[in-house]
């Protein structure tokens, strides 16, 4: 079946403009999570959504950033006045939910110049 | 919160030698440990896991190790081969269901 898909793939944007990213989970998956990975680091959690929960957004680095998931289906991060920090591939992934496999997609490199 | 450390950041090996990366965590309640592998420029996938009611888990040339009480575990590699070569990640689930990742082992194997 179909995997985790993220859109776009390459975003490159300007100081101060705000980006959209967007997630596909995988169907019947109802946890969902971003992650941020810059260039030669770990990843880092920023938000968990579980089922219609609310949200654990105890990772988000500043109030710049914030998403939203509707039902268990897609999700979209938003990065407001994005800044050159921000560049970094933003990962997302799904599951079954509880403590198990997550499945990832295959990011969004995000640039911002 | 949840706090993963993990060594070495590089490791080199010959093909045919093991390898192994650990991982120590600060949470007790932390219950479940996964392992993922990210070749470069990929996406991260989950290459084996382990739950805190076991203490060990093969899957043909990998294995994890976790003692509880020493807050650690650990992933061996037998007999490498250059398609290992990759990023590898622990990550340590607690009571929340989020993961905390390690910042990753890249594992070089030459041939």
């Amino acid at each position: 079946g179909a995997g985790v898909s993220q859109s776009p793939s390459n975003k490159v944007t300007e100081k101060g403009k705000d980006v959209e990213l967007r997630c596909d989970p995988i169907s019947g998956h109802t946890a969902l999570y971003w992650y941020r990975q810059r260039l030669g680091q770990g990843l880092e959690f920023l938000i968990y959504f579980q089922g219609n929960s609310a949200p654990d957004k105890s990772g988000l680095p500043s109030d710049r950033f914030s998403a939203e998931r509707t039902g268990e289906s897609v999700s979209t991060l938003t990065i407001q006045r994005t800044q050159q920090e921000d560049s970094a591939v933003y990962l997302c992934a799904s599951s079954l939910g509880g403590p198990r496999e997550q499945y990832f997609g295959p990011g969004t490199r995000l640039t911002v110049t | 919160g949840e706090n993963v450390e993990q060594h070495p950041s590089t490791l080199s090996v010959q093909e045919g030698d093991s390898a192994v990366i650990k991982c120590t965590y600060s949470d007790s309640a932390s219950n479940y440990f996964p392992w993922y592998k990210q070749e470069l420029g990929k996406r991260p996938q989950l290459i084996i896991d382990i739950r805190s009611n076991v203490g060990e888990k093969k899957d043909q040339r990998i294995a994890v190790t976790l003692n509880k009480t020493a807050k650690h575990f650990s992933l061996h590699i037998t007999e490498t081969q250059p398609e290992d070569s990759a990023v590898y990640f622990c990550a340590a689930s607690g009571r929340y269901s989020t993961l905390t990742f390690g910042k990753g082992t890249m594992l070089l194997v030459s041939p």
